[in-house]
């Protein structure tokens, strides 16, 4: 299995901070890198597919970029409603696998 | 609009079976691959198994592999999970979700169901 890690675990920030969280998969996944928000109690939400592609009615302020192994998702000017975690998953192998996750925190 | 309903849940003993639902509307369900996403109890997110949009492929994670089976229904617009010898740690809540086609046989996933839970306990 591909094995997605995810940096940082938890990561604390402010209402209009620019945060970064990086994704590295265990071989080349190419572009096959998409990235989902999750709130407490909710099913996860699709931001960026394909590495770097906005899904439809995602806010600008994300964005994502990357190629085979290493892959960032940024934030810039957060916003109270960001607060929440964060997935990386990869669809390069049969078996999807899924990042740990980096729950973002209201400093 | 595109809903997915997950039924099915509850609790059951190490062991047992149980077989989940999703019932699907809002888009053609026939032609979009799906799978079953599920997350333990403050863990994260564990891509289940898939199912092609035509049934001819299926894949599961080594997890499961031999207890689980999914299937689909596309003259009812459903999509099954047959959860066989249950243990603990399959405890979790199960969601369904739509997969959108692309280059590779999963690609991502763009709905997402409310989930279900899924307790397994003596």
């Amino acid at each position: 299995d591909i094995q997605m890690t995810q940096s940082p675990s938890s990561l604390s920030a402010s209402v209009g901070d620019r945060v970064t969280i990086t994704c590295r998969a265990s071989q080349s996944i190419k572009y096959y890198l998409n990235w989902y928000q999750q709130k407490p109690g909710k099913a996860p939400k699709l931001l960026i597919y394909a590495a770097s592609t906005l899904q439809s009615a995602v806010p600008s302020r994300f964005s994502g970029s990357g190629s085979g192994t290493d892959f960032t998702l940024t934030i810039n000017g957060l916003q109270p409603e960001d607060f929440a975690t964060y997935y990386c998953q990869q669809s390069y192998s049969t078996q999807i696998t899924f990042g740990q996750g980096t729950r973002l925190e209201i400093k | 609009e595109v809903h997915l309903v997950e039924s099915g849940g509850g609790l059951v003993q190490p062991g047992e079976s149980l077989r989940l639902s999703c019932a699907a509307s809002g888009f053609t369900f026939s032609s979009f691959a799906m799978s079953w996403v599920r997350q333990a109890p403050g863990k994260g997110l564990e891509w289940v198994s898939g199912i092609s949009a035509f049934r001819l492929t299926t894949n599961y994670a080594d997890s499961v592999k031999g207890r689980f089976t999914i299937s689909r229904d596309n003259s009812n617009n459903t999509l099954h999970l047959q959860m066989n010898s249950l243990r603990d740690e399959d405890t979790a809540v199960y969601y369904c979700a739509k997969d959108v086609p692309g280059p590779t046989l999963w690609n991502y996933f763009d709905y997402w169901g409310q989930g279900i839970l899924v307790t397994v306990s003596s």
